[in-house]
């Protein structure tokens, strides 16, 4: 069975740009959710995708967004970005239930110039 | 809101001997999850425990133990008969039942020695 597999796993932007971020999740996992991870910060929860609904959001500005397809893909997207959203973003798919395991990908680094 | 602290940023151990990690949460909730997730250089997290706060017995996994006290909000990771491949990030996670959001800590580095 394929892992949860993120696109790019690299990308340099420069401030003001957009990006768009990938998340393939493991075959039957209709969950998804995002984190990003920064030295400064730690791992932070963005947000929640399950049934191509956002379920759960976490305490970012509106910049950050994301949607979920009907074969459980997900895309996060950063619009106008900033030095500080320079990080390590990571996505995790999970089955729905109680105690379910997160399951995550390598992540997509991102630096802003 | 739920908060989970690590109080260790770095721990080393000698191979072969026992380390313990510690975690702290605060909640107000009592049907939760703890997790402890490894992180190697990779960057891809990976599961190492998991347990369910409404049982009391301690979740073990083969070299890795927790003690997990509900009333002192402790969720310590134990692991034994320590492997150069344990070196990396631990990081402990708290997760409710209203959804998949994991509450990470910050984190502590283990090293381990030859």
């Amino acid at each position: 069975k394929a892992g949860v597999t993120q696109t790019p796993r690299y990308l340099i932007k420069t401030r003001g740009q957009q990006v768009t971020l990938s998340c393939s999740p493991i075959s039957g996992h209709r969950s998804v959710s995002w984190y990003q991870q920064t030295p400064g910060q730690g791992l932070q929860f963005l947000f929640e995708y399950f049934s191509e609904t956002q379920r759960n959001k976490g305490n970012f500005p509106g910049r950050f967004s994301g949607r979920q397809f009907s074969n459980s893909r997900s895309e996060m997207n950063v619009s106008t970005l900033e030095l500080g959203d320079s990080a390590l973003y990571l996505c995790a798919s999970s089955l729905v239930g109680r105690g379910t395991e997160a399951f995550f990908g390598q992540g997509t680094r991102l630096t802003v110039v | 809101a739920q908060t989970v602290t690590q109080s260790q940023p770095e721990m080393s151990v000698q191979e072969a001997e026992t380390v313990t990690l510690s975690c702290t949460y605060d909640t107000s909730e009592s049907d939760y999850y703890l997790f402890w997730y490894k992180q190697p250089p990779s960057r891809q997290m990976i599961l190492v425990i998991r347990q369910e706060a409404y049982k009391q017995q301690n979740a073990t996994e083969n070299r890795f133990s927790v003690n997990f006290q509900k009333a002192a909000k402790s969720f310590s990771l134990k692991i034994s008969d320590s492997q150069l491949g344990d070196a990396a990030m631990y990081f402990c996670a708290y997760r409710n039942n209203a959804g998949n959001m994991l509450t990470f800590g910050g984190g502590t580095r283990l090293m381990v020695k030859p």
